[in-house]
């Protein structure tokens, strides 16, 4: 177990909806990476925070955004929902720093129709 | 841009029958390499951070190597529980230390 939970577990939202999805970390992480991973791929990194700020971003588009919150939780928002974002959303937390291990969620499965 | 490679994308093994999963990589400045696990439809696993050309780390029947290229999984003896999709990321020495992901191998053990 790494601590690291992640809802809900599973989505179902039609195209041009928007989304939240939401991860709790373990007390002390304050470094949280989301990733997008579609089937049949490695995780693709979204974007990252550290102590609340956004510390880099992946080739994604503004309609993605995110928020990290004192309490070690952090929400992943999407919006105008395109049939590609079907996928697995991963969120990750470290402790200390950016550059440490990042210990991984079970996901949030996300579907589009 | 920072690169990672696996290969084979697939490996089907006999029980007991050891075998390596290969990573390549490129990447401005390696801070770490990461090997996770991962089971249908869950998160990635941590298995293993390895940090310099040279160094090894085991765990149970697993052993990670890596070099300036390259990192290698071996897996010796494995069991059906071993199946699962293997990943391997690379992390730079800059201030946003994201995770670049190769594809992934799936490994299947046969009993």
């Amino acid at each position: 177990e790494t601590g690291v939970t992640q809802s809900p577990t599973h989505l179902i939202k039609t195209r041009g909806q928007q989304v939240t999805l939401r991860c709790s970390s373990q007390s002390g992480h304050n470094t949280v990476s989301w990733y997008q991973q579609a089937l049949g791929q490695g995780p693709q990194f979204i974007f990252q925070y550290y102590r609340e700020e956004e510390n880099g971003r992946g080739n994604f588009p503004p309609r993605f955004s995110g928020l990290q919150f004192p309490n070690y939780s952090s929400e992943l928002n999407v919006n105008a929902l395109e049939l590609d974002d079907s996928a697995l959303y991963l969120c990750a937390s470290s402790y200390t720093g950016p550059g440490e291990t990042q210990y991984f969620g079970p996901g949030t499965r996300l579907l589009v129709l | 841009e920072d690169q990672v490679t696996q290969s084979p994308e697939a490996l089907r093994l006999q029980e007991g029958e050891s075998s390596s999963l290969n990573c390549s990589y490129t990447v401005s400045g390696l801070r770490g390499l990461f090997w996770y696990r991962q089971d249908p439809g869950k998160g990635p696993e941590f298995l293993f951070t390895l940090y310099s050309a040279g160094e090894e780390k085991e765990k149970e029947r697993l052993k990670a190597t890596l070099t300036k290229k390259e990192s290698f999984l071996h897996i010796t003896a494995p069991k059906p529980e071993d199946s699962a999709t293997y990943l391997c990321a690379v992390q730079p020495y800059r201030a946003n230390s994201k995770l670049t992901f190769g594809k992934g191998i799936t490994l299947s053990v046969r009993p």
